[in-house]
């Protein structure tokens, strides 16, 4: 039983190139939770999402930054026009249901040059 | 004040010691998490509790809703419980939207 895959593990992009990040939960998880931790800093929350729907992205920048999880394949968090300040570590992590314990993924180390 | 409070920020230790890890909360929660990050980055869920104690090998995890603070406790430290250790709160908002401590960054010297 595969747990949370993300990719890829490392991106690199030039400003104002567009990112995205890629999760796929564990087996039998339909709901999706992106954090981000940036350098030196604790992780935050961005966006809950289960199938087809985003239930809670209050964590997520207003412009530039979107979430999906269709109903086939991963959960994509993209950014476009990336700045400096993406630079971080995306880290996705999938529950069975809510309020149950979370299983996180690798993460995606986003670097923009 | 951050609504979620680790000490110490850093803890160096030598092998076989009793390690505790605390987290003060200052907000109302459903429930608690006790994360572990290793070095090359990956998180994993150590305990989620809302009440009382729980354990898992040599790890102890307690919690004072009243107090409005948790304990984590390792048992015989190893070399290999070197990592970062994250207390995060649900604050019962629904969607996991987990308020994150600093984290605890321990070191265990052979």
């Amino acid at each position: 039983n595969a747990g949370v895959m993300q990719n890829p593990r490392h991106l690199v992009r030039r400003r104002g190139q567009e990112a995205r990040l890629r999760c796929s939960p564990m087996k039998g998880h339909s709901h999706v939770y992106w954090y981000r931790q940036l350098p030196e800093e604790g992780l935050k929350f961005m966006v809950y999402l289960q199938k087809e729907n985003i239930i809670d992205e209050s964590g997520m920048p207003k412009e530039r930054f979107s979430a999906e999880f269709p109903k086939e394949g991963p959960s994509i968090l993209r950014i476009q026009q990336v700045v400096r300040g993406d630079s971080a570590a995306y880290f996705c992590a999938s529950s069975r249901l809510q309020g149950e314990k979370l299983f996180f993924g690798s993460g995606t180390q986003l670097s923009v040059l | 004040k951050n609504e979620v409070e680790q000490s110490p920020q850093n803890l160096t230790a030598q092998e076989g010691e009793f390690i505790t890890i605390n987290c003060s909360y200052s907000v109302g929660i459903s429930a608690l998490h006790w994360l572990q990050q290793h070095p090359g980055g990956g998180i994993v869920s150590l305990f989620m509790l809302s009440s009382g104690k729980k354990k898992h090998g040599r790890l102890i995890a307690t919690i004072n809703i009243q107090e409005k603070h948790s304990s984590l406790h390792i048992t015989a430290s190893h070399p290999r419980d070197s990592a970062v250790y994250i207390c995060a709160v649900d604050r019962g908002e629904g969607a996991q939207k987990l308020v994150f401590g600093q984290g605890t960054r321990l070191t265990i010297n052979p």
